[in-house]
Order: structure tokens, then C-alpha cells, then sequence
């Protein structure tokens, strides 16, 4: 069945630093979608990408699907501590979550 | 325009005991979505369900749970004879159409079970 496999699992950055985490599915996806979890809290949706090569930016955040709709990343320029979380990817069918990064932001 | 609810908010269990947890989705969305999620763990999809129908159960474990969409009323997930391992966060989400159109789901706060 369809995996998505998340990297890395945790990152610790001091606030000012960027980040970034990568999302690979073992199958061709026709969308991502892309949350974040505050500790303690539940997951919030925060963009889908469909278009093969799609990027879009909220902000400091930048979301890119890869050409053959198999991977997707999240970049964070410039981390706050409002940043600290969980951010999942996932695929379409089922909305097969992500192993999610966990990102600790260090004041 | 309330967003996805889910209650209790916490359900404390002994073993052997049974389990109701609730989910009201928001206001016109007809599909219903839960996950379950250990500790320090990524989510994973239990059960996808229609109003009245169950349309994708392959998550959810054959025996104790089961999980229903009534016409009228919340989706409700039960689990029967709880066990230890059965202490997680659940969470329900909704979304306004089905899981391969291009519709974000909307979680709710989820039930943190605990079973003594």
C-alpha cells in the first residue's frame, strides 16, 4: 500500500535558523497536503499542492510537489518559536499521514 | 460556525470497560474521518464514513471497534472491552466531500482515552 515517509523525524533549530523538511511517497500522489500539530493540540491544515512542480509560500513558509508528484517539501525561512510543532505531509487516498517532523525552535 | 466537535475531550477507562467517543462534524460536511495517535507518533486513519455508511474500515481493527455515522446525530466510535494498549488520541476530522477530491479535512480537538 502507499507509504509516506517523512525526514527528519526531529529538528532543533535556534530561532533565526531555516528548516526544512522532506515528504516521499512510495506512490505517485495527484495531491499533498501539508499540516501542522501544536503540542497538545490537533492537526491544522495548512496548504494543498496539485500541479506537478507547484510551489506556493504562506509567508515564511514555502511548500514545492516535486516534478513526478512523488515528494514534497516544506521550507521555514528564518524559524520563530511560534513555529514549534509537528508538521505532517499527506497523500490523497485515505489522507495517509506522514511520520511528521517535529521541529523544537530554541529561543 | 462551529468548527468539528469531539467529546469528552477526556475518557478515562478501566479495562474490560467500554469506550463511546463522539464526533459532531462541522456544519455541512457529510464525510467523517478518525485517526488514532500514539504518543510522540504521526496519525493513523482508523475508519472513513458517510452518513449511514461505512466506506473504508481497512484501519480499524477487526475485533472491539467498530464505528457508525447515523442519519441524525454524531459519528461515534466505540471501542468494546478496552484494553491498555487501546490509550491514545483520537481524532475525528471532516471535510465537504470525498477523500480524493480536493478538500482539506478539519480535526477536532480529539479524545484523549486513557484505559487504567
Amino acid at each position: 500500500g502507499q507509504q509516506v515517509m517523512q525526514i527528519p523525524q526531529y529538528q532543533h533549530v535556534q530561532e533565526g535558523e531555516d528548516f526544512t523538511t522532506y515528504c516521499n511517497s512510495s506512490t505517485t500522489l495527484s495531491n499533498i497536503q501539508w499540516y501542522k500539530q501544536r503540542p497538545g493540540g490537533h492537526p491544522v491544515f495548512l496548504i494543498q499542492l496539485v500541479k506537478s512542480g507547484e510551489v506556493k509560500k504562506q509567508k515564511r513558509l514555502t511548500f514545492q510537489f516535486g516534478e513526478a508528484k512523488k515528494n514534497s517539501s516544506l521550507h521555514i525561512t528564518a524559524t520563530q518559536t511560534t513555529d514549534v510543532g509537528t508538521y505532517f505531509c499527506a497523500g490523497p487516498d485515505k489522507l495517509i499521514f506522514g511520520t511528521g517532523t517535529r521541529l523544537q525552535v530554541f529561543p | 460556525n462551529a468548527g468539528v466537535m469531539q467529546n469528552p475531550r477526556h475518557l478515562v477507562r478501566r479495562r474490560g470497560q467500554e469506550a463511546r467517543l463522539r464526533c459532531s462534524p462541522m456544519k455541512g460536511h457529510s464525510h467523517v474521518y478518525w485517526y488514532r495517535q500514539l504518543p510522540e507518533e504521526g496519525l493513523k486513519f482508523m475508519v472513513y464514513l458517510q452518513k449511514e455508511n461505512i466506506i473504508d474500515e481497512s484501519g480499524m481493527p477487526k475485533e472491539r471497534f467498530s464505528a457508525e455515522f447515523p442519519k441524525e446525530g454524531p459519528s461515534i466510535l466505540r471501542i468494546q472491552q478496552v484494553v491498555r494498549g487501546d490509550s491514545a488520541a483520537y481524532f475525528c476530522a471532516s471535510s465537504l466531500n470525498d477523500r480524493l477530491s480536493n478538500q482539506p479535512q478539519h480535526f477536532g480537538d480529539g479524545t484523549r482515552l486513557s484505559i487504567l
